[in-house]
């Protein structure tokens, strides 16, 4: 079974530029998450997607940071523009009841 | 707000000793908990989970861990680590019937030396 896919790997901006990451989940997986994982801390919730319906966007900076997931399987996550301290991985993972699968990230670094 | 907090940041073990990592949360309800491991170059995968029952869970590679609903904890362990443990370990929670979301913790490195 082919695993939760995320493009670019790896993405290098200055600041206020714009850039965009793209996932595609586990074919079947409605649900889907991005979260945010700062260096030296655990992975934190952007957007949780069921469908392509928002369900958690709370902690989504949403001056700067969007995502839409058109058609219910692939999702794209948008910063315009970036900020220094959003040098992150942006981590997709998409979920089956009682378990969520991850992609391998998007490493961003904004000089 | 929920919280999952864990207590080492790095730990350097030789292989053959035994490994425990401490995981406090906190949430005064019901939660599912579990513990992921990232090892180097890969992406985050699932070591095992507690949802109910049995509070002593088995994993793969040989971890296990205990929930202590008293104390708040789901402590990781493994009897004799190896030299390719050496990975990053978070520890997560989720609140059943929310958002399905997980709260992670701050993760622990785990260095294993041959």
């Amino acid at each position: 079974e082919a695993g939760v896919a995320q493009s670019p790997r790896y993405k290098i901006i200055e600041k206020r530029q714009s850039v965009a990451f793209w996932c595609n989940p586990i074919s079947g997986h409605a649900t889907l998450y991005w979260y945010q994982q700062i260096l030296g801390q655990g992975p934190k919730l952007l957007i949780q997607f069921q469908n392509n319906g928002v369900v958690d966007d709370s902690q989504l900076p949403k001056d700067r940071f969007s995502a839409e997931r058109l058609k219910g399987v692939d999702s794209t996550l948008k910063i315009q523009p970036a900020k220094l301290e959003d040098s992150a991985v942006y981590l997709c993972a998409s979920s089956i009841p009682g378990e969520q699968f991850f992609g391998p990230g998007t490493r961003l670094t904004v000089l | 707000a929920q919280s999952v907090s864990q207590h080492n940041h790095h730990v350097i073990l030789s292989e053959a000793a035994s490994l425990e990592l401490g995981c406090n949360y906190s949430y005064g309800g019901t939660v599912n908990l579990f513990w992921y491991v990232q090892y180097p170059g890969q992406h985050l995968q699932l070591l095992l989970k507690y949802f109910s029952g049995d509070p002593l869970v088995k994993g793969i590679k040989g971890f296990e861990a205990e929930f202590i609903k008293s104390k708040f904890s789901f402590n990781l362990r493994k009897p004799s680590v190896q030299w390719s443990d050496t990975a990053e370990y978070f520890c997560a929670v989720n609140i059943p019937g929310n958002t399905g979301k997980l709260i992670f913790g701050q993760g622990t490195t785990l260095q294993v030396k041959p």
